[in-house]
């Protein structure tokens, strides 16, 4: 089945770095993806990992993926307050129907991270 | 770059009464695909798209239903509204293939009174 599960709150202090972590348990998972929302505003693609890949690194976020264990981590270096919002991490199960494929979004519950000055 | 279009941003109605939520997908994307987000939740998919045919079908209540047009753009429509259909709706877009990202819009918020 589909279940993807992340620790709901997160507090740092402006300058330290933020590990938001979450597991999934679709071992068929094709891409990783981690999602930022903003209070009231939409949800923003910040970055994704292919599931044959253990790490990624893009700027400031570092996208770590344990296959093994089914736990995906985003590491934000450097938090700013602007970094404070709402992140969810998705799993992608690649699904063919109607004549396409499509990776089919799972979210976990999202983690409040809130960064203090 | 453009990006996932939805209008419109904010809609208030009565119970029972119907609503459209319109979304256009960023260009050159033939995928579009609908999640409904409720207070406090994660969003959960409804119902997805491609070339204007139904591709997959999700938590969609029969009161809901949601097509895609010519142009690309979708409409989801929704009936009989309930106080429980208040949540924020988002459209996603994506490309056939690629590595499937789905690009979001801001969503629509629909307040049912």
């Amino acid at each position: 089945g589909e279940d993807v599960e992340q620790s709901l709150f997160l507090s740092v202090r402006e300058g330290d770095s933020s590990v938001i972590n979450c597991t999934y348990t679709d071992s068929s998972s094709t891409y990783l993806y981690w999602y930022k929302q903003e209070p009231g505003a939409g949800l923003q693609l910040l970055t994704y990992i292919f599931s044959n890949m253990d790490m990624k690194q893009d700027q400031r976020l570092t996208v770590l993926l344990n296959k093994k264990d089914k736990h995906l981590s985003l590491r934000i270096a450097d938090t700013q307050t602007g970094d404070s919002a709402i992140y969810f991490c998705a799993e992608s199960i690649i699904v063919y129907a109607g004549g396409t494929s499509y990776g089919k979004l799972t979210f976990g519950q999202g983690t409040i991270l809130t960064v203090h000055p | 770059a453009a990006g996932v279009i939805q209008s419109p941003r904010h809609l208030i109605k009565e119970k029972r009464e119907t609503a459209t939520l319109k979304c256009y997908p960023i260009p050159r994307h033939d995928t579009v695909y609908w999640y409904q987000q409720g207070p406090g939740q994660d969003p959960q998919f409804l119902i997805s798209f491609y070339e204007k045919m139904q591709s997959d079908k999700g938590s969609i209540p029969d009161r809901f239903s949601a097509q895609q047009f010519s142009d690309y753009h979708s409409e989801l429509n929704m009936s009989s509204l309930e106080l429980g259909d208040s949540a924020l709706y988002f459209c996603a877009s994506s490309s056939f293939g690629g590595t499937y990202e789905q690009y979001f819009g801001p969503g629509t918020r629909l307040t049912v009174t």
